[in-house]
C-alpha cells in the first residue's frame, strides 16, 4: 500500500509545464530525502531526481524537484512527447522501516 | 557497460518456491547495497527489500508483505544478488526488479525486470 499520495494523472501540450505533487508525513518526506522515478511498465525505472532536488548526470534540466515539509513536487518544463510515462515519488519511512513509493502519476502529452 | 540483469522468473503454483537472480556487471558490486522491487499488474512500484554491502554487515531488511517468506542474499564473488521466494501467493505475481542503491538512498541503476506469475 502506498503511503505517499500523488494525483493519478497530469497532462499538458508540448512545451507546457506540468507539476506533480507528492504528499507524505513526518515519518517519510518530513524526515528523509525524496527521489523521483520515471517508469514505462515493463521497462527499467529511471531515476530523475534524488536528494529532493538533485539530478543525476544525463537527466535534462527540464526536470526539477523540490520539497517543503511533508510534501514534494516534480516539475517538467518544456513538455515533450517522450515524457509520457508514469512518475513516482519515493522516500524511506522511519515508522514502517520501509522504502515507500507514491501512488504514481500518469503524464500524458496532448 | 553498467548492467543489471534479472533472471529466474516464471510460472509457479501457489505455495511453491522460486529464486530470482540479479547479475551485475560494469561496477564494483561488493561496494553497494542491492534492492529488490516489484510491480503487480496494474499497480504501482513496491519495495521488496534490500541487502547491505558486506562491509556494512550484509544484513537485510524486507517489506512486511514478504517478511518470513522472501529472503535476499548476495554472492560478491559472482556479483549476483538473489531473491529467494517461498510460500508464494497469487498476490506475489508481478514484474520483479533489482536496483543499485546510492548512499543518498536513491536507486540509480535498475534491471529490465523478470516476470513472476503465481497461478494454479
Amino acid at each position: 500500500q502506498s503511503v505517499l499520495t500523488q494525483p493519478p494523472s497530469a497532462s499538458g501540450t508540448p512545451g507546457q509545464r506540468v507539476t506533480i505533487s507528492c504528499s507524505g508525513s513526518s515519518s517519510n518526506i518530513g524526515s528523509n530525502t525524496v527521489s523521483w522515478y520515471q517508469h514505462l511498465p515493463g521497462t527499467a525505472p529511471k531515476l530523475l531526481v534524488y536528494s529532493n532536488n538533485q539530478r543525476p548526470s544525463g537527466v535534462p534540466d527540464r526536470f526539477s524537484g523540490s520539497k517543503s515539509g511533508t510534501s514534494a513536487s516534480l516539475a517538467i518544463s518544456g513538455l515533450q512527447s517522450e515524457d509520457e510515462a508514469d512518475y513516482y515519488c519515493a522516500a524511506w519511512d522511519d515508522s514502517l522501516n520501509a522504502y515507500v513509493f507514491g501512488t504514481g502519476t500518469k503524464v500524458s502529452v496532448l | 557497460e553498467v548492467q543489471m540483469v534479472e533472471s529466474g522468473g516464471g510460472l509457479v503454483e501457489p505455495g511453491r518456491s522460486l529464486r530470482l537472480s540479479c547479475t551485475v556487471s560494469g561496477f564494483a558490486f561488493r561496494n553497494f547495497d542491492m534492492t529488490w522491487f516489484r510491480q503487480a499488474p496494474g499497480k504501482g512500484l513496491e519495495w521488496v527489500g534490500f541487502i547491505r554491502s558486506n562491509p556494512y554487515g550484509g544484513t537485510t531488511e524486507h517489506a512486511a508483505s514478504v517478511k518470513g517468506r522472501f529472503t535476499i542474499s548476495r554472492d560478491d564473488s559472482k556479483s549476483i544478488a538473489y531473491l529467494q521466494m517461498n510460500s508464494l501467493k497469487i498476490e506475489d505475481t508481478g514484474m520483479y526488479y533489482c536496483a543499485r542503491e546510492l548512499a543518498t538512498g536513491a536507486f540509480d541503476i535498475w534491471g529490465q525486470g523478470t516476470t513472476v506469475t503465481v497461478s494454479s
